[in-house]
Parts: structure tokens; C-alpha cells; sequence
């Protein structure tokens, strides 16, 4: 199966600052993903990266907040911008399979741990 | 609103014994189940999944029951073994191949 890299693995960023997360992928995928977890909490959805057009944001999410490029099939990146404590989270990138008939998965990066100061 | 439910927030089972984690959910229109096991500082690690058209799939040790009248899925880990120690999360899939994870169960197997 594909492999998925993310960089940074970490940060501690300064508020107010911005930061860009990279996802690779070692072989052509179409949908990528990226979810947030809390701290103590679940895997949020925060958009999904649509190669040559504009990212699907979840509710509660916006562009502004959270820009995302996906400039190929291999690679995307999700900028945190202006950031503030409660950005605080692992930030993950995934990517979707769906080969035979009535298989499908999905697959994570490793994460990456932002902590805002 | 919690779409998918994992209402047990640990678990503790005995190495070689086995493990069932269970996973509840609300939406009718859910297409597939996933597992995952998630260790401290790692991505989630996908297990194993299941269509919901079919009410059982196995994949080594681990085995996952759809029971769709009930809304209820479950992983079977048998026989459970030390590194199965982790959280894992129940996730579903619905439109445009999103995922809507439930809170996760912490599962401890002790040797």
C-alpha cells in the first residue's frame, strides 16, 4: 500500500504565527483529507483536498483559517494561520482507497503535534 | 449531535483472551465501517473494514460484526496480545469518502 510522510512530525509555534503542514504520498491518490484531534478528543474532518480546484471545507472551518493547496496527486499542504492556543492539536493528512468491489480504506500520515504558545 | 458512539472509554482483557470493542451509530446512510488503532504520537493505523451490505468480515485476528437493524458494529481481537494495546476508533464513512469517527476506546491487555 501507499506510503504517507507528513512534515513537520512537530512545532512550537508562537500566536499569531502561521504554519504549513506538507503531506506527501508515495503514489497517486485522488481524495485527500485533513482532520485535526484535540487534545482528548476525536478526529475532526477539516477539509478534503481536491487536486486543480478549490478544498471542501467542514463546517466550522474556513479557508482563511486553515488554506490548503494540493498542487498534484501526490502532495497537499494545510497552512494554520494566525494561530492561538486553541490550534493546539495533531494535524493529519489521509488519503482514501477503494480497490475490489466492497473494499475501501483510508489511510493517515503519521501526524503532525502543533502546540501554540 | 454524536453520529458514531463508543461508549466504553477503556478496556482491560487478559493476553490470549479475547477483546471485543464495540461502536454504535445513527445514521442510516453510513456505506462502510472502519477500525483503527491508534498508539500515543503515531497517525491511526486502519485495521480492518466492512461494507454495509455484508455483516462480517475477518482479517486475521481481527473480525468485525456489522448488525445494521441494530445500528451496532464490533472488532473482535482473538487472541489478544500485549501490543494490541492502544486506542482504537471506530470510524464511518459517508458522502464524498469522509469519515465521522466516534471517541475512541482505550484498550490495555495485560500479560
Amino acid at each position: 500500500s501507499a506510503v504517507i510522510s507528513q512534515k513537520p512530525s512537530r512545532d512550537i509555534c508562537q500566536r499569531g504565527t502561521s504554519l504549513t503542514i506538507q503531506c506527501q504520498v508515495d503514489s497517486q491518490v485522488t481524495m485527500m483529507f485533513w482532520y485535526r484531534q484535540q487534545p482528548g478528543q476525536s478526529l475532526t474532518l477539516i477539509a478534503t483536498a481536491n487536486q486543480g480546484s478549490e478544498a471542501t471545507y467542514e463546517s466550522g472551518f474556513v479557508i482563511d483559517k486553515f488554506p490548503i493547496s494540493r498542487p498534484n496527486l501526490t502532495f497537499s499542504t494545510l497552512t494554520v494561520s494566525n494561530m492561538s492556543p486553541e490550534d493546539s492539536s495533531i494535524y493529519l493528512c489521509s488519503f482514501s482507497t477503494e480497490g475490489q468491489p466492497g473494499s475501501f480504506g483510508q489511510y493517515f500520515g503519521p501526524g503532525t503535534r502543533l502546540t501554540v504558545t | 449531535d454524536q453520529q458514531v458512539k463508543q461508549n466504553s472509554p477503556s478496556l482491560s482483557v487478559q493476553e490470549g483472551r479475547i477483546s471485543i470493542l464495540n461502536c454504535d451509530y445513527t445514521n442510516s446512510m453510513f456505506d462502510y465501517f472502519l477500525w483503527y488503532k491508534k498508539y500515543p504520537a503515531e497517525g491511526p493505523t486502519f485495521l480492518i473494514s466492512i461494507s454495509s451490505i455484508k455483516d462480517k468480515n475477518e482479517d486475521g485476528r481481527f473480525t468485525v460484526f456489522l448488525n445494521k437493524s441494530a445500528k451496532h458494529l464490533s472488532l473482535h481481537i482473538v487472541p489478544s496480545q500485549p501490543g494490541d494495546s492502544a486506542v482504537y476508533f471506530c470510524a464511518a464513512r459517508e458522502y464524498g469518502n469522509k469519515l465521522v469517527f466516534g471517541a475512541g476506546t482505550i484498550l490495555r491487555v495485560k500479560s
